[in-house]
């Protein structure tokens, strides 16, 4: 069975500081992993995901995810925050018939000006 | 990418009720799937819809009150029945494709009163 856990439910940084979204999964599988991103009153837009290969995966945005086995962690990162990456962040995976994600709570991106 | 439209984008219902939510895809897929997001919440998988078969429920949700149709290959409903403000939620619909990407309709934005 897959499941996430995404630590801190809010997190706020300043305009130009390093954005870091924790998410650490359980799977009895190799995962494939992915991070979502909801603004406000709008779908879930694919970020960037891991499924095979480099475990540094680079997405939209400047955004981008490191996979580490050891730590079963795929924390999401981005060097400089922007004012528009305010939004809600939910980490996900997926078993590898990709049938079924399992999503974690979310994070909620302040960026304070 | 998938476009995936779902209408309505909202509404607001009596409680007792039911409200039917239409998605739409552009291109054929298997599988649909419908998602819920209470306030403040992750996703939670409703039920996996195949075409031509009766739908697969996940623990927590029955047929009887989210009665789901997928007549073709593209399109999908779902109904939320006999409302009570507990139902305010969003509701998602969602296709994976190439066993490593979902992607999500807008959403449905449901206030029971």
């Amino acid at each position: 069975a897959q499941s996430v856990t995404q630590l801190g439910s809010h997190v706020s940084v300043s305009e130009g500081a390093l954005v870091l979204l924790r998410c650490n999964y359980s799977s009895s599988v190799p995962p494939y992993l992915f991070w979502y991103v909801q603004y406000p009153n709008q779908g879930l837009q694919l970020l960037l995901k891991y499924t095979t290969g480099a475990t540094l995966v680079k997405g939209i945005n400047g955004f981008e995810a490191e996979f580490k086995k050891s730590e079963t962690s795929f924390h999401l990162t981005k060097p400089s925050a922007h004012m528009s990456d305010a939004a809600e962040y939910f980490c996900a995976v997926s078993d590898q018939a990709g049938n079924q994600f399992y999503f974690g709570t979310g994070t909620s991106l302040t960026v304070i000006p | 990418s998938a476009v995936i439209s779902q209408k309505p984008s909202r509404d607001i219902c009596q409680r007792g009720t039911s409200l039917t939510i239409q998605c739409q895809v552009d291109s054929q897929v298997t599988m649909m799937f419908w998602y819920r997001q209470q306030p403040g919440q992750s996703l939670t998988l409703i039920a996996t819809a195949n075409q031509g078969s009766e739908a697969t429920y996940e623990s927590g949700f029955v047929i009887d009150k989210f009665p789901i149709s997928r007549p073709n290959l593209t399109f999908s409903t779902l109904t939320v029945s006999n409302m009570s403000p507990e139902d305010s939620s969003i509701y998602l619909c969602s296709i994976t494709r190439g066993y490593t990407e979902a992607f999500f309709g807008q959403g449905t934005r449901l206030t029971v009163v």
